[in-house]
């Protein structure tokens, strides 16, 4: 396993409830992401942290909030569901700071909003 | 901004013919490339970096500064490279994050 698990691996919701999606890693990197992934549209980031308590906006942010208490949890909220927000969310997590690496993975959580 | 375009939503390609998935970014700084592969319903996977100028699974991909690309090659496609592939640029500033392309489907026909 990549050090990365998401939970959970799929979620049927309606609309107007809020949901709550999580990523946990047991490698004690620094950086995570949050991406959801969409036909046509490749994955967009949503959130992401640089540390404890220290998050900020991606480029699809609105209607979703973001939390790290430790640093190996990253909680992804969905305020209030839409049907919009139905989609594949990915975690990531920057592998060797400082080192020239990419992302590595979790295994997505499919999220339908109905 | 940043921008990373993949021109192609579908490539498809005969087992052992060459295969070509074309990357163009936009970027004002040094850029930082990377192709991620996903299998059917798995995760994305680091496929190769540009940096590292290395051959992963018989890929490679070749930083054109001048041309903007980072168009990704094998010359002889099989049928277990059929996935997802996504192009990505990591920039800097703003805690290095990734912008990633749409995505080419590459289908190979047996």
């Amino acid at each position: 396993d990549a050090g990365i698990t998401q939970s959970p691996r799929h979620k049927v919701t309606e609309t107007g409830t809020p949901v709550t999606l999580r990523c946990h890693q047991t490698e004690n990197h620094r950086y995570m992401y949050w991406y959801r992934q969409d036909p046509g549209h490749g994955l967009r980031l949503i959130h992401y942290s640089y540390g404890v308590k220290d998050t900020d906006k991606g480029e699809v942010s609105d209607g979703y909030s973001v939390s790290r208490s430790k640093t190996e949890d990253f909680l992804l909220t969905l305020e209030s569901a839409t049907s919009s927000q139905t989609s594949v969310y990915f975690c990531a997590i920057r592998q060797a700071p400082g080192e020239r690496y990419g992302y590595t993975f979790g295994s997505g959580t499919r999220l339908t909003v109905v | 901004a940043q921008r990373v375009t993949q021109p192609e939503k579908l490539l498809s390609v005969f087992k052992g013919a060459p295969v070509e998935l074309k990357c163009n970014y936009s970027y004002s700084g040094s850029p930082e490339l990377f192709w991620y592969v996903q299998y059917s319903r798995q995760r994305l996977q680091l496929l190769l970096r540009h940096i590292s100028r290395e051959s992963i699974k018989g890929f490679t991909a070749d930083l054109n500064k001048g041309e903007t690309s980072f168009h990704l090659k094998k010359p002889f496609a099989q049928e277990e490279d059929s996935a997802m592939y996504y192009c990505a640029l990591r920039y800097s500033g703003g805690y290095q994050k990734v912008t990633f392309g749409t995505g080419t489907k590459l289908q190979v026909i047996p």
